[in-house]
């Protein structure tokens, strides 16, 4: 149980294009998806919490113009990354729970992003 | 805000040896979740253990297990009997009240054969 999907697994585009990466919950309903960024050989760096139904939450330095999310329902959030560009670049994780507390994150596969 | 720390960058150990990865967090909450995720080669983010800062005794799960000192804010993760598939990035992470995970730097952890 406890199955986070995320797509695409790899995309290459090229710069000026606007790339949507899709999280979705399998099994359950998550009140609470997260996405993270990760440059190579380093740690997850928290981009944004979003709440169904409500605007996202994003960290200090992230810009929401840029990395726009959005939580439609409990099993689906897309962040889109707009006009990309090469420093854009990176591994894109989202995690979802289904609660507060104790509630472990589950995480989906990640998805590279190449920008030309 | 809260922060993790892991001091260790890299540590490698021998097949069936036993090893303890080090982290240590700030916080000023009471209430809080500690977790150890291992990340392979694949990218994958998978659970390994989790501690609730309420409870006294140290979470294990089979080989795995955790020191797990409040008042020093360490939360040690200890591989015990270690197989090659344990080579993998490691991170400790902090949960607390606002729910987002913070995690530490990372270890690269090695399995000499």
């Amino acid at each position: 149980g406890a199955v986070v999907s995320q797509h695409p697994s790899w995309v290459i585009c090229k710069s000026g294009t606007s790339v949507k990466i899709e999280c979705r919950s399998l099994d359950f309903q998550a009140t609470t998806m997260f996405w993270y960024r990760q440059f190579p050989k380093q740690s997850l760096m928290l981009m944004a919490t979003s709440n169904e139904g409500s605007k996202a939450t994003y960290e200090q330095g992230v810009e929401k113009d840029k990395f726009l999310i959005n939580h439609a329902s409990l099993t689906l959030s897309t962040l889109t990354v707009t006009s990309a560009h090469p420093e854009d670049s990176s591994f894109y994780i989202c995690s979802a729970t289904t609660g507060t507390g104790g509630q472990p994150q589950h995480f989906g596969d990640g998805t590279r992003l190449s920008i030309l | 805000a809260q922060t993790v720390t892991q001091s260790q960058p890299e540590m490698s150990v021998q097949e069936a040896e036993t090893v303890t990865l080090s982290c240590t967090y700030d916080t000023s909450e009471s209430d809080y979740y500690l977790f150890w995720y291992k990340q392979p080669p694949s990218r994958q983010m998978i659970l390994v253990i989790r501690q609730e800062a309420y409870k006294q005794q140290n979470a294990t799960e089979n080989r795995f297990s955790v020191n797990f000192q409040k008042a020093a804010k360490s939360f040690s993760l200890k591989i015990s009997d270690s197989q090659l598939g344990d080579a993998a990035m490691y991170f400790c992470a902090y949960r607390g009240g606002a729910q987002k995970l913070v995690f530490g730097q990372g270890t690269r952890l090695t399995i000499n054969p």
